[in-house]
């Protein structure tokens, strides 16, 4: 398995621009989200997923949208990039349901977003 | 709202120390509790988490913790660190029956050979 994989791994952008974030897993995870991580803020989440065609907000939805066609992709797009979109961005999935054992999240190698 | 509190924002400890990393949380139900690990360059790994049960988790790389639910605590513990443990350490929660998890805003432990 190749676990959660994220596309780019580096990216630059001028102010304005949109772009989309990969994300894919091959665990067949119900459960995929967003974070974003900023120096001394820790991990804050953006959106996230509990299947295919359901998606919700999380701390900090502002500026990003997502949608989940599939079990295995969930993108996330920068409709008009602002400086304050700087950040590393991590994508996380798990099983989801039952008594909750499973729950833990796998990340990904994230993507290191930078915006002039 | 949720809230996770990590304390310690940097900690520097030479190698043999013992470590205690604290993490409180907000929030009067049941919750699922993670500490997660993120070495220079890598993605997080979970190093540990507590569902139910034994408040005392052990988890990889001789780690543990102790959910204190009194405290609403969930410290992590390691009697004697290495080198290979500098890395940021994040404690995490879940809500039972909420879909979010919130993390803190990390320590970053430096060990010195």
């Amino acid at each position: 398995n190749a676990g959660v994989t994220q596309t780019p791994k580096f990216q630059v952008l001028k102010t304005g621009q949109s772009m989309t974030l990969q994300c894919a897993q091959d665990m067949n995870h119900e459960y995929m989200s967003w974070y974003r991580q900023d120096p001394g803020m820790g991990l804050r989440l953006i959106h996230y997923s509990v299947g295919a065609g359901i998606t919700d907000q999380g701390e900090v939805p502002n500026g990003y949208n997502v949608s989940r066609s599939t079990t295995e992709d969930f993108p996330l797009r920068l409709l008009s990039a602002a400086p304050s979109q700087t950040s590393v961005y991590f994508c996380a999935s798990s099983q989801w349901g039952g008594a909750g054992e499973d729950n833990e999240q796998f990340f990904g190698p994230g993507t290191r977003l930078t915006v002039l | 709202a949720q809230s996770v509190s990590q304390h310690n924002h940097h900690v520097i400890l030479s190698e043999a120390a013992s470590l205690e990393l604290g993490c409180n949380y907000s929030y009067g139900g049941t919750v699922n509790l993670f500490w997660y690990v993120q070495y220079p360059g890598q993605h997080l790994q979970l190093l540990l988490k507590y569902f139910s049960g034994d408040p005392l988790v052990k988890g990889i790389k001789g780690f543990e913790a102790e959910f204190i639910k009194s405290k609403f605590s969930f410290n992590l513990r390691k009697p004697s660190v290495q080198w290979s443990d500098t890395a940021e350490y994040f404690c995490a929660v879940r809500a039972s029956g909420t879909y979010k998890y919130i993390f803190g805003t990390g320590t970053r432990l430096k060990v010195l050979a």
